[in-house]
């Protein structure tokens, strides 16, 4: 299985509202990330785990909160967004994260409205 | 600070012709990079990579090149073909850090 998994591939939300984008690898990766991708733009870097730990935040708000459960497991919980936080979402993984290849899933399209 | 761009946003080839999509990095400390492809409503997907004890890599259909002197990076697509249609987007890491930073990305067009 050489695949991330994302869900809901989209999500529409209230500023008000409360919603987890979920991740899921099963190759046995120990690294994972969440970009943000605007369209036209580039991925930009917004959490990185290392062995379940978060090794990287890229001064993102606290509105976005990640999770790593497990080591095949990421979510991203999502709480009080502005519409300007709607984009894709990418969920990646690589195998221990340091110089490595990035695998990633299709991404989450959110709109907040 | 780390930063990747490229020379030009689209790039339109004819198919059958090669492509060449360039790429510049400003961090010297960079010493992986890797190409991209973005199709529509997915999300990147590995093309090759390189890191710098290396000037050239070569994949199926794709050649990579890196000149450290002038912190440049290619990509050569040979016989490009319609499925080649994609946002290219080259990224940089370095060994030892988790941060893969991305370029601005170049549209590739294939025309039939």
């Amino acid at each position: 299985d050489t695949e991330v998994t994302q869900t809901p591939k989209h999500l529409v939300m209230g500023m008000t509202n409360k919603k987890s984008l979920k991740c899921e690898q099963h190759m046995g990766h120990r690294a994972m990330y969440w970009y943000k991708q605007k369209a036209k733009k580039p991925p930009e870097l917004m959490f990185v785990y290392s062995y379940e730990k978060l090794s990287i935040n890229e001064s993102v708000p606290s509105r976005f909160s990640p999770e790593c459960p497990n080591s095949s497991l990421l979510n991203l919980h999502l709480h009080a967004l502005q519409p300007e936080d709607s984009a894709l979402y990418l969920c990646a993984s690589s195998l221990t994260g340091t110089g490595e290849k990035l695998f990633f899933g299709s991404g989450t399209q959110l709109s907040v409205l | 600070g780390e930063s990747v761009g490229l020379h030009l946003p689209t790039l339109s080839v004819q198919e059958g012709d090669n492509s060449i999509i360039n790429c510049a990095y400003s961090n010297s400390a960079s010493d992986y990079f890797i190409w991209y492809k973005q199709e529509s409503g997915k999300g990147p997907q590995f093309i090759i990579d390189i890191r710098s004890n290396m000037d050239k890599r070569q994949g199926q259909r794709v050649t990579v090149l890196l000149n450290k002197t002038v912190k440049h990076l290619s990509l050569q697509i040979a016989a490009t073909q319609p499925g080649d249609s994609a946002v290219y987007f080259c990224a940089g890491d370095n060994t030892g850090g988790f941060k893969t930073i991305f370029g601005a990305g170049t549209r590739l067009f294939v025309k039939a």
